[in-house]
Order: structure tokens, then sequence, then C-alpha cells
């Protein structure tokens, strides 16, 4: 049973201090998606690529966040450094792009708390 | 800048069909209509998409109108396990994705 794949699940860190998550998306699959959400802002779109390469990251606070995709196994979003304002669950979502865009497949999120 | 606009909550009563409108008046002629739900804190799970015409899959029904400018995704017989929020999105095909606020459906019993 194919599925995305997050790490760590649950994070507590203190502010300041480096976090990195990682997303294992569906083998195959060529689009990447990393999201936030919170209770205020509801799901928020941080970053994408496709084929690895990134295409829209104007959603992430340049200036502490960075995404990468080093592989087509392995998807980073890290947070450096972190702030309790960062508090929320990211998800990482996958997709195959071929012509029209189909199904968007989600993990189940990273719950990161910044104290 | 929303390109769709959902009620906030709706309820429906088990067994009964659940309506979910959406309203999507600057859609573009290149641009999908979109929906996913979520459960609880689970991530966002995909029920169906459509351009123009109507589709239909296990899940549920998607009625998009003739001039586009809004939709309709009907889950024909609803259950417990389908309280949700209901995010109605409109894309481009090869285009990001992004989530409104929402719709929180509840059904009871």
């Amino acid at each position: 049973d194919a599925r995305v794949t997050q790490t760590p699940r649950h994070k507590v860190t203190e502010m300041g201090q480096e976090v990195t998550m990682r997303c294992q998306p569906i083998l195959g699959h060529n689009t990447v998606f990393w999201y936030r959400q919170t209770m205020m802002q509801g799901l928020e779109l941080l970053a994408y690529f496709r084929n690895r390469a990134p295409l829209d990251d104007s959603g992430m606070p340049k200036d502490r966040f960075s995404a990468e995709m080093p592989d087509a196994t392995l998807a980073t979003l890290k947070i450096q450094p972190s702030e309790p304002r960062d508090s929320a669950v990211y998800f990482c979502a996958s997709g195959l792009v071929q012509g029209a865009f189909g199904e968007l497949f989600f993990g189940e999120g990273s719950r990161l708390t910044v104290l | 800048d929303a390109k769709t606009t959902q009620p906030p909550s709706m309820d429906c009563a088990e067994g009964r069909a659940a309506n979910l409108p959406c309203n999507h008046s600057t859609i573009s002629g290149n641009e999908y209509v979109y929906w996913y739900r979520q459960i609880h804190s689970q991530g966002p799970q995909y029920i169906i998409h459509g351009l123009k015409n109507n589709e239909t899959n296990e899940m549920a029904s998607l009625i998009i109108t003739e001039d586009r400018k809004s939709s309709t995704l009907i889950l024909p017989h609803a259950t417990l396990r389908d309280t949700a929020v209901y995010y109605c999105i409109v894309r481009p095909a090869m285009g990001d994705m992004r989530f409104g606020a929402g719709t929180r459906l509840t059904v009871k019993p």
C-alpha cells in the first residue's frame, strides 16, 4: 500500500534549535508539496517541487526555512532557527503530474512544538 | 485572494445526501475544480475533480454548473465517518494546490 511517509511524527524543541522534517514521497511521483497547518491560518502552501526542481517557495519565510529534494525519494524541510510561531503540523504531499493533475496523497504530518 | 467561497459549516443527517456548495465565479477556462476532505487531524484526502462535465466516483459526485461558476459536491448517503472539513479548490492542470478555509460538515445521527 503506497503512502507518503513523514518523519518525525512529533517533535518538541526549544526556540533557536534547528528542526529538519523529512518526507518520502510515493515512488514514481514527480511532484512534492509542503504545507503548514495551524488553527489560525489553516493549510498554507509553503513550497512545491516538480522533478526535484523547486517551482514555488513563496509561502516560506526565506530567512529561516529551506526546502530541498536531495533525491527523488526524499524531500526535506528545515527550520533554522526555530521560533514558537513555527509550532504547527507540517504536511508533505506527493502526486504524479502527467498532463492534467490527478490526486495528491498526503502524509500523516509532523507535529512541531517550539517552546 | 480566495478563488473559492464555501459556507463555513453545514449539518447533515446520517443516511441523507450531503450537498456541499462552492462558488468559483472567477474560474478560468483551463482551471479544474478539486475537492478534498480532512478528517480530524489527518492529512487531506482527495475526493474528486472535474473540468466541465459532472463526475462521479465511489466516494461522491461533482456537479459543475454550465457556466462553471459554481459546483456542488454530493455525498449520496452520508455516514458519521464523513464528518470532516471539505475543501473546494480551483487550479490549473499543472499549477499549485492552495487550500481555503473549507466547509466543516457534521453528520448527525
